[in-house]
């Protein structure tokens, strides 16, 4: 069954450093997602992409964060500057449509923590 | 209340009891979509029940969606321990390009 995977499951990163995301989305899926999950709490919302742009994105996806589809089968998501706020998991999704059904298919996640 | 809000924020019950989580959103939706979480994993999608759709079956999981209350409900019947897990409501207020997730019920199935 296709799947969405996600790299790297786990990255330690000090303050300030540059940190890219990258996930690999099912491969006739037209949505891009990226959510983020901080320990145990709810999942926030980033950005959606569609047609190699940004559908939407939410307040959290400041200038710091970037998107990016750069061979049509890799979706990355770069953190400019991390700070200690971002740690956090944070989920890649596909979806086939918007309207159709809709239905969401996630990652395992990719652990992000600043120190 | 945030745009999907479930409750219970926590449940836990026997094995073989049914248990139902409520979700509850803020705008208009075209569709709801029910998932769940294992402990560090990903979200997997259960069931998406459209605004025009009153209620849905799917196994073991009956969806209801009330659109004038702006609510909708999970029902698990016969709980099995392996059903422990966070539950998430999605929805997608109309005419934006995302989902919103509730805050989750986290269900504990004692075997």
């Amino acid at each position: 069954e296709p799947e969405v995977t996600q790299t790297p499951s786990h990255q330690v990163t000090q303050m300030g450093q540059e940190v890219i995301l990258r996930c690999v989305p099912i491969s006739n899926h037209l949505y891009f997602y990226w959510y983020r999950q901080i320990l145990g709490q709810k999942v926030e919302f980033l950005v959606s992409f569609y047609n190699n742009e940004i559908s939407e994105k939410s307040e959290i996806f400041d200038d710091q964060f970037s998107v990016e589809r750069p061979d049509g089968s890799n979706f990355t998501l770069k953190i400019r500057s991390t700070k200690l706020e971002d740690s956090a998991m944070y989920f890649c999704a596909s979806s086939e449509s918007l309207g159709g059904t809709g239905e969401l298919f996630f990652g395992e996640g990719s652990r992000l923590t600043v120190l | 209340s945030q745009q999907g809000e479930e409750d219970p924020q926590a449940l836990s019950i026997q094995e073989g009891e049914n248990a139902t989580m409520n979700c509850s959103y803020k705008t208009s939706i075209n569709n709801l979509q029910w998932y769940r979480q294992n402990s560090g994993r990903g979200l997997v999608h259960l069931i998406l029940i459209r605004s025009n759709e009153r209620e849905k079956h799917s196994g073991r999981l009956r969806v209801t969606l009330d659109t004038s209350k702006k609510s909708s409900s999970l029902l698990i019947t016969a709980s099995r321990a392996a059903d422990t897990a966070s539950y998430f409501c999605a929805t997608d207020p109309g005419g934006t390009y995302k989902y919103i997730f509730g805050t989750g019920t986290r269900l504990k199935v004692l075997a």
